[in-house]
């Protein structure tokens, strides 16, 4: 258990399908992040959250919608994906979003596949 | 933007051998942070590095910071199968947000 909890840990979901993934931290971090991980690109940030207001998107396609109800709480909403995106999704909380001397905890990931 | 290289890209190594992973950035990081990734699992946080020529251990572990604060090391001495996973690099890109190299994968020989 590293504090920050992801569900669900595996999904398979067609094109036209929406489902979201949710990540929580128990860690009283003010920050909240979601990276990808796939083959071609290790680990891709996609969107940046302090204090619950969205600080970056990393152009990031318009279906993948994030969602951040409070500084415990991430989502990533998912609708008419591609089989491209299929990937492992990391969630990762920090003390804050500016550099520091804080390290990131990571989720334990969701595994995507699209169909 | 702030790119962070790291090299080998993969590194096989008999069990008892030494590894060593680089880290090269094209510009002066403010520190660098290292995590290790086992296979199937997630990145976990190793050490963070903030002064020039910095030298941390932990165990057979080596994390070094260059003088220029430009590039950075891993050394494991004496691998254990225990070792095995990726392993990167990680430093301060646009926005202060973290960016990570690409990983190095060590995969050890029993």
């Amino acid at each position: 258990e590293t504090g920050v909890t992801q569900t669900p840990r595996h999904l398979v979901m067609g094109m036209t399908n929406k489902k979201s993934l949710k990540c929580e931290q128990h860690l009283g971090h003010n920050a909240m992040y979601w990276y990808k991980q796939s083959a071609k690109k290790p680990l891709e940030l996609m969107f940046v959250y302090s204090l619950e207001e969205r600080v970056e998107n990393n152009s990031v396609p318009s279906r993948f919608s994030p969602e951040c109800p409070n500084s415990s709480h991430l989502f990533l909403h998912l609708h008419t994906l591609q089989p491209e995106d299929s990937a492992l999704y990391l969630c990762a909380s920090s003390q804050d979003s500016g550099w520091g001397n804080y390290g990131y905890t990571f989720g334990s990931g969701t595994r995507l596949t699209v169909v | 933007g702030q790119q962070v290289m790291q090299i080998p890209q993969y590194q096989h190594v008999q069990e008892g051998e030494d590894f060593t992973t680089y880290c090269n950035s094209s510009t002066t990081l403010s520190n660098i942070q290292w995590y290790k990734q086992r296979p199937g699992g997630h990145p976990v946080f190793l050490i963070q590095l903030v002064k020039s020529g910095e030298v941390k251990k932990q165990k057979r572990l080596t994390f070094q910071f260059g003088e220029a604060k430009k590039n950075s090391s891993l050394h494991i001495t004496a691998t254990q199968t225990t070792d095995v996973g990726t392993y990167f690099c990680a430093g301060p890109g646009a926005g202060n947000m973290l960016t990570f190299g690409g990983g190095t994968r060590l995969m050890v020989k029993p």
